[in-house]
């Protein structure tokens, strides 16, 4: 059975900390790994991975794909209340677009 | 800007009554899909649709059926609401093609049924 799994499911750090979210996933003919943030609204895009070892970055956020272990890791650098969010993993697998969503990870930064 | 727009952000309904959730897109995608998201659950999909007129039962599709008459829109419809419908319903959207693809959200639409 497909399955992406996050871990932790919540997080509560000060301004300033830096976090790691994790992602593993089991997921038949991978395609892409994608990170979003969802506060009170839509899900919003943040990286988009197909490619091992290969770093995107944005600001102080990061995020980099093992497709041997099978999981990815979303970092955030000096955290701000902004920051504040469900994020949410997804593994797109090769039959008919079906992604694959992980249960989100609630991080919550507090000044 | 490229956008899925769902048309309500809040409905309350009560049991038994026929509920639309209309979604649209203005990106031109070929495939479009209708999530509910839970606490402790995630974004489970409930169907997608990859051509007009064209759907596919996606892993919780009891309750629910959908419509696609035009490729900008899909539509949710719950024949007669329950209250284990109450949820948040995701509505997105993405490019058919050989490459990987994003889903591009809606806002979301937050159902309680009473």
């Amino acid at each position: 059975e497909d399955k992406v799994v996050q871990s932790p499911l919540s997080l509560v750090v000060h301004e300033g900390d830096t976090v790691t979210l994790n992602c593993s996933y089991e997921v038949t003919n991978f395609r892409s790994l994608l990170w979003y943030k969802q506060e009170k609204k839509a899900p919003t895009f943040l990286f988009m991975l197909t490619s091992s070892g290969i770093e995107k970055k944005s600001g102080r956020l990061s995020s980099i794909l093992d497709k041997k272990e099978l999981f990815s890791i979303l970092n955030i650098t000096a955290t701000q209340t902004g920051d504040s969010a469900v994020y949410l993993c997804a593994v797109e697998g090769n039959t008919g677009n079906q992604f694959y969503f992980g249960t989100g990870t609630s991080l919550t930064v507090i000044p | 800007d490229v956008k899925v727009t769902q048309s309500s952000r809040y409905l309350v309904k009560r049991t038994g009554e026929k509920v639309f959730l209309e979604c649209v897109q203005d990106m031109d995608h070929e495939n479009m899909f209708w999530y509910r998201q839970d606490p402790g659950l995630g974004l489970r999909l409930i169907y997608f649709s990859y051509d007009v007129k064209m759907k596919e039962k996606g892993d919780i599709p009891e309750g629910y059926s959908v419509s696609r008459e035009k490729k900008e829109r899909f539509s949710l419809i719950l024949e007669s609401a329950s209250t284990n419908q109450t949820s948040m319903y995701l509505c997105a959207s993405s490019l058919e093609g050989a490459g990987a693809n994003v889903l591009t959200f809606g806002a979301g639409s937050r159902l309680t049924v009473l």
